[in-house]
């Protein structure tokens, strides 16, 4: 089973819709969880920590549910500019350990 | 705003070459790590330093690889014989005391030949 496991897509979606992105982790031991977006041949840039009580930043809504080893986004209202690949990142270790990425969903978003 | 950097952005090398890949973490931080991404495939863990130690690797950090701090800025790895699965983007990234959240760098891209 992979440690980090993530429905590659791509989402094709029309500007202002609604789109969310599931993940699920094998390790119910993980720390500390987080969506970083990577766009193509860039650095993964930090998106949002997850947490169990979920969190919104703006668009986007991230939850964990631990239980379930699942984490989600939410992003609303979608733009041209949210075209990317968003990755699903889990750490094990709060102690400086190491991030385990899973292999990315790509969404494009259409005018 | 700091940010992690590296150098070079590309390098192209013949297989059985050594290369080393340069990264200038953010002045603060204290946690160091190494990441490749080959072409298609997701982002894997090569090795965390602290402490001017390794404290983890991977499988797939052998005996080719090697990490240094030499001074109070610079982080390196190297890779003392490339081959041709070497080729991929190799992502350095650090980390502070809080040690929430990994800045990545902007990469290298390596292609060995």
């Amino acid at each position: 089973r992979k440690e980090v496991e993530q429905d590659p897509g791509p989402f094709n979606v029309p500007e202002g819709a609604t789109v969310a992105f599931n993940c699920t982790y094998s390790n119910s031991a993980s720390q500390s969880f987080f969506w970083y977006r990577q766009d193509c041949r860039k650095e993964p840039k930090l998106l949002m920590s997850v947490y169990s009580s979920g969190n919104e930043d703006g668009r986007f809504t991230a939850q964990l549910n631990r239980a379930s080893q699942y984490i989600s986004l939410l992003i609303r209202d979608s733009k041209l500019s949210d075209s990317a690949t968003y990755l699903c990142v889990v750490n094990d270790d709060n102690q400086g350990g190491k991030l385990i990425f899973g292999q990315g969903t790509e969404l494009s978003v259409k005018p | 705003e700091p940010e992690v950097t590296q150098t070079p952005s590309h390098q192209v090398t013949q297989m059985g070459q050594e290369v080393i890949l340069r990264c200038v973490p953010i002045s603060n931080h204290l946690y160091f790590y190494w990441y490749r991404q080959i072409l298609g495939q997701k982002v894997e863990f090569l090795v965390s330093f602290y402490n001017n130690e390794i404290s983890e690797k991977s499988e797939i950090f052998d005996d080719q690889f090697s990490v240094e701090r030499p001074d109070g800025s610079n982080f390196t790895l190297k890779i003392r014989s490339t081959k041709l699965e070497d080729s991929a983007m190799y992502f350095c990234a650090s980390t502070g005391q809080s040690q929430e959240t990994q800045y990545f760098g902007p990469g290298t891209r390596l292609l060995v030949l």
